[in-house]
């Protein structure tokens, strides 16, 4: 499985747009790149998934370079129930999930 | 999508003794999993529960510590045995959803928080 590495942390602000950015630079052919959400007390909940160029849903966007080595999880226009850690996985589309470190985004008042 | 139950929600045990988790789904299901979130990590998979035949463990993990049962397509449970503080984690059961045309995606339960002392 790719290793994947994002920011520990990130702060933010009530209305602001928060991208974070994960790098995978073994990235596979037959990886994609999904990204789950984990709020306090309760497990992971998936968030939006794409192989290549952007997708976007009505949580968040995901933009994909061309070589696929990084992607960049967009979240638009935060409030404070968005206060969560963001996990970004790369893998195969099959069970084994892997999770990494996560990103811990905290949106302030 | 699924909706996912665990029992009990969380638990403290004495080092030594044995607590069985149970995952219930509302609707009937391939394939359940077992993760572990010790604190302040990131989850680990234990296991996949599989209807009729054995659990399938990860590396790291043995049947003796972890039992697990998949009588239906509903229901699995998730066993820790001889318990020490080590094991004080958030156990969490997931399905799967792959629908041919959707994404692959995992749905989890709330997770059981045991604490061992």
């Amino acid at each position: 499985l790719a290793k994947t590495t994002q920011p520990i942390s990130m702060d933010s602000y009530e209305g602001q747009e928060v991208n974070i950015t994960c790098s995978h630079n073994n990235i596979a052919t037959n990886d994609y790149i999904t990204w789950y959400q984990q709020f306090p007390s309760q497990g992971p909940r998936f968030i939006i998934q794409g192989y290549k160029t952007k997708v976007t849903n009505e949580v968040a966007s995901l933009f994909i370079p061309a070589d696929r080595k990084s992607s960049t999880l967009s979240l638009p226009r935060v409030s404070l129930s968005d206060t969560a850690v963001y996990y970004c996985l790369v893998g195969p589309n099959d069970y084994k999930l892997s999770f990494g470190a996560g990103t811990t985004v905290t949106v302030r008042a | 999508s699924a909706v996912i139950s665990q029992k009990p929600s969380r638990d403290i045990c004495q080092r030594g003794t044995s607590l069985t988790i149970q995952c219930q789904v509302d609707s009937q299901v391939t394939m359940m999993f077992w993760y572990r979130q010790q604190p302040g990590q990131s989850l680990t998979l234990i296991a996949t529960a599989n209807q009729g035949s054995e659990a399938t463990y990860e590396s790291g993990f043995v049947i003796d510590k972890f039992p697990i049962s998949r009588p239906n397509l509903t229901f699995s449970t998730l066993t820790v045995s001889n318990m020490s503080p080590e094991d004080s984690s958030i156990y969490l059961c997931s399905v799967e959803d792959s629908g041919r045309w959707k994404n692959y995606e995992q749905y989890f339960g709330p997770g059981t928080r045991l604490t061992v002392t």
